[in-house]
């Protein structure tokens, strides 16, 4: 089963916060974070390791809760540019993916 | 530009025909991922190369599908017999590093009419 994502998409002004979780029923080894914008591929951002320490990317950070089996990605001062579809995906041994089905982002001046 | 180049960016094809899409990975990494995605959905798996082996084939990827990675180089997904429902952008990631971090090239977007 896919991770599940949630909220299903947020509207936020610039230079407010932000939080995307991402849930899964099967065992998390590692998360991947992704945005997304429209028309284009998804870009990397960061990945979580379980026992592993929380990661940022500029002013967007993640953490790893492995009792909840959860990743959670934290948008803090949003910008205009952090507008997208944010996707995690679940990695298994051999790196396979296995995405949500993302939380758009939308952020107004 | 994430290093991952696709070939074509973008193809429209009537349905019966045969089409054909090339990844060129990064060159350092060993691993290469095809996924699809189609609108309003994330990427989904569909088959996985470690140097030239294919070693993972996800259940979507029906006999009409197949996928080449010549010399661990660039890979090719060729769809048979297309049919509308294969209208999505077909995705290709280059995998390495440490943590197996992996990188999407710009995707070809497929048009069956």
């Amino acid at each position: 089963q896919q991770p599940v994502q949630s909220p299903q998409a947020v509207i936020l002004r610039e230079g407010e916060d932000a939080v995307i979780n991402c849930s899964s029923s099967k065992a998390l080894y590692s998360v991947h974070w992704y945005r997304q914008k429209h028309g284009e591929a998804p870009v990397f951002l960061m990945i979580l390791l379980k026992g592993g320490e929380q990661m940022r990317h500029e002013k967007i950070s993640a953490s790893f809760n492995e009792k909840k089996q959860q990743s959670s990605l934290y948008l803090t001062a949003s910008q205009l540019s952090y507008s997208g579809t944010y996707f995690c995906g679940r990695a298994d041994s051999w790196g396979k993916l296995q995405f949500g089905a993302g939380t758009q982002v939308v952020v107004t001046p | 530009d994430t290093g991952v180049s696709q070939d074509p960016r973008h193809k429209i094809t009537k349905r019966g025909q045969n089409v054909t899409f090339r990844c060129d990975p990064i060159s350092e990494h060993n691993r290469l991922y095809w996924y699809r995605q189609t609108l309003g959905q994330g990427p989904e798996f569909l088959t996985y190369f470690q140097n030239e082996a294919q070693l993972e084939k996800s259940r979507l990827l029906s006999d009409r599908f197949s996928a080449e990675r010549p010399k661990g180089s660039f890979s090719t997904l060729e769809i048979q017999r297309t049919e509308q429902g294969d209208s999505a952008m077909y995705l290709c990631a280059s995998g390495g590093g440490a943590y197996n971090e992996q990188f999407f090239g710009p995707g070809t977007r497929l048009t069956v009419l």
